[in-house]
C-alpha cells in the first residue's frame, strides 16, 4: 500500500523567504506524485505532478518539486514566498492498485507567510 | 483537462435524513472517486465509483452509509445516509484522467 507523510503541520516563513514543504512517500511500485493547494473555503488546485519523466518538476505560481527516489521524497519549494501563497498544501501519491490509480493524500501543511 | 460540476455546494441537513451529492464531468474520465475532508483535516478516500457496478469502499466506509452510483462514464452520485453531526464535512468527487486527477469544488455539509 502507498502512503504519504508530510512533515510539519504548519510552516511559517517571512515574505520573500524560501518556502520548503516536505513530503516523503511509501510505495511498492513506481509512484505518481502530486502537490495540491487549497485556499480557504475553496477546492483543490493542482500545483504540479511527477509522472516518471524529469525528476525536477516545475509547477504553477513559481513552485517546483524534486523527486528523489533514494530518499523517497518529493519536497515542494519556492524561492521567494508571497503573501498570496498562504494556504494548505497537500502532497499525494498514486500507484496502480486493483486496476485503479487511487490517489492518497498526506495530512497537509498549512503555510503561513509573515509580512 | 476535464471539469467537474458538483452540487450542491453546501447544505444544512437535519440528523437522520439523507443527502445526495452529484458530480458531472464534462468529458470521459477513466475512474471516479469520492473523498471526505473533515474540518481541519486532509482528504480521506471513501470509495472508487465503478461504472455500471458496485463501488469499491475503503476500510471504515460501508455501502449502507455511503451508497454510490455511477450509471455512465461522466456522472456519479454519493448519498450520505441517516446523517449525524459527525458527518459534517466537505465531500469531494474526483475524476482520473490519463495522468492526473481533477476535483469538484466540494459540498460543504453541516448536520444539525
Amino acid at each position: 500500500a502507498q502512503s504519504v507523510t508530510q512533515l510539519g503541520s504548519h510552516v511559517s516563513v517571512s515574505e520573500g523567504a524560501l518556502v520548503l514543504l516536505r513530503c516523503n512517500y511509501s510505495s511498492s511500485v513506481p509512484p505518481y506524485l502530486f502537490w495540491y493547494v487549497q485556499y480557504p473555503n475553496q477546492g483543490l488546485q493542482l500545483l504540479l505532478k511527477y509522472t516518471s519523466a524529469a525528476t525536477l518538476v516545475k509547477g504553477i505560481n513559481g513552485f517546483e518539486a524534486e523527486f528523489k527516489k533514494s530518499e523517497t521524497s518529493f519536497h515542494l519549494t519556492k524561492p521567494s514566498a508571497h503573501m498570496s501563497d498562504a494556504a494548505e498544501y497537500f502532497c499525494a501519491v498514486s500507484a496502480r492498485m486493483d486496476s485503479s490509480y487511487k490517489l492518497i493524500f498526506g495530512s497537509g501543511t498549512r503555510l503561513l507567510v509573515r509580512p | 483537462s476535464a471539469v467537474i460540476s458538483q452540487k450542491p455546494s453546501r447544505d444544512i441537513c437535519q440528523r437522520g435524513t439523507s443527502l445526495t451529492i452529484q458530480c458531472q464531468v464534462d468529458s470521459q474520465v477513466t475512474m471516479m472517486f469520492w473523498y471526505r475532508q473533515q474540518p481541519g483535516q486532509s482528504l480521506t478516500l471513501i470509495a472508487t465509483a465503478n461504472q455500471g457496478s458496485e463501488a469499491t469502499y475503503e476500510s471504515g466506509f460501508v455501502i449502507d452509509k455511503f451508497p454510490i452510483s455511477r450509471p455512465n462514464l461522466t456522472f456519479s452520485t454519493l448519498t450520505v445516509s441517516n446523517m449525524s453531526p459527525e458527518d459534517s464535512s466537505i465531500y469531494l468527487c474526483s475524476g482520473q484522467m490519463t495522468v492526473g486527477y481533477t476535483f469538484g469544488s466540494g459540498t460543504r455539509l453541516t448536520v444539525v
